[in-house]
């Protein structure tokens, strides 16, 4: 049992450049995020879904994209990196009812854009 | 959204003394709230949630309604307590958003 597995766990980008970062979850569950963590700034959410199918928006979306085509994985793009996207990325997902607010994570990608 | 505000970006405390990460809640209803915990290199895990009422780790945290406030606290604290604090409320109605905290760092010095 896996959990939240992230892919890659690292990467350099020029400004410009496309990339995708995968995470995939083997908990069945239903909900899955994507957050950025910046010193200073803590987590703030990029885009969520709340199943398969169906994304939506979080606090910072802008210039990311994400598709939920699997229940299992949840892709988050990045079509044209900028420096302001250098960060570093978590995957989380959780389960319905009660479960719904215990978030399991996976552990980070480092995103640097030059 | 539901929002959490942990007013301290850093604390540093010494081992076996007290320690008290704040954290302040500002929405209605009835809250239920979280602490998540980011060791050095390592990924972020829930700490304890305050239904459960339970201690971990030695950590408590109390939820205060007239204070607004879910504080986590610990008797005399160890030095491997260092790590990254997140307070969370609960995922915001039919939205489904989970706001953390900004965080804070706890440092223990030896």
């Amino acid at each position: 049992n896996a959990g939240v597995t992230q892919t890659p766990k690292f990467r350099v980008l020029k400004t410009g450049q496309s990339m995708t970062l995968l995470c995939a979850q083997d908990m069945n569950h239903e909900y899955m995020y994507w957050y950025r963590q910046d010193p200073g700034m803590g987590l703030r959410l990029i885009h969520y879904s709340v199943g398969e199918g169906t994304t939506a928006k979080g606090e910072v979306p802008d210039g990311y994209n994400v598709s939920r085509l699997k229940k299992q994985n949840f892709l988050l793009g990045l079509e044209s990196a900028a420096p302001s996207q250098t960060s570093v990325y978590f995957c989380a997902s959780s389960d319905r009812g009660s479960g719904a607010n215990v978030l399991t994570f996976g552990a980070g990608s480092r995103l640097t854009v030059l | 959204a539901q929002r959490v505000t942990q007013p301290e970006k850093l604390l540093s405390v010494f081992k076996g003394a007290p320690v008290e990460l704040k954290c302040n809640y500002s929405y209605s209803g009835s809250p239920e709230l979280f602490w998540y915990v980011q060791y050095s290199r390592q990924r972020l895990q829930l700490l304890l949630r305050h239904i459960s009422r339970e201690s971990i780790k030695g950590f408590t945290a109390d939820l205060n309604k007239g204070e607004t406030s879910f504080h986590l606290k610990k008797p005399f604290a160890q030095e491997e307590d260092s790590a990254m604090y997140y307070c969370a409320p609960p995922l915001s109605g039919s939205a489904r958003q989970l706001t953390f905290g900004s965080g804070t760092q706890l440092t223990v010095l030896p």
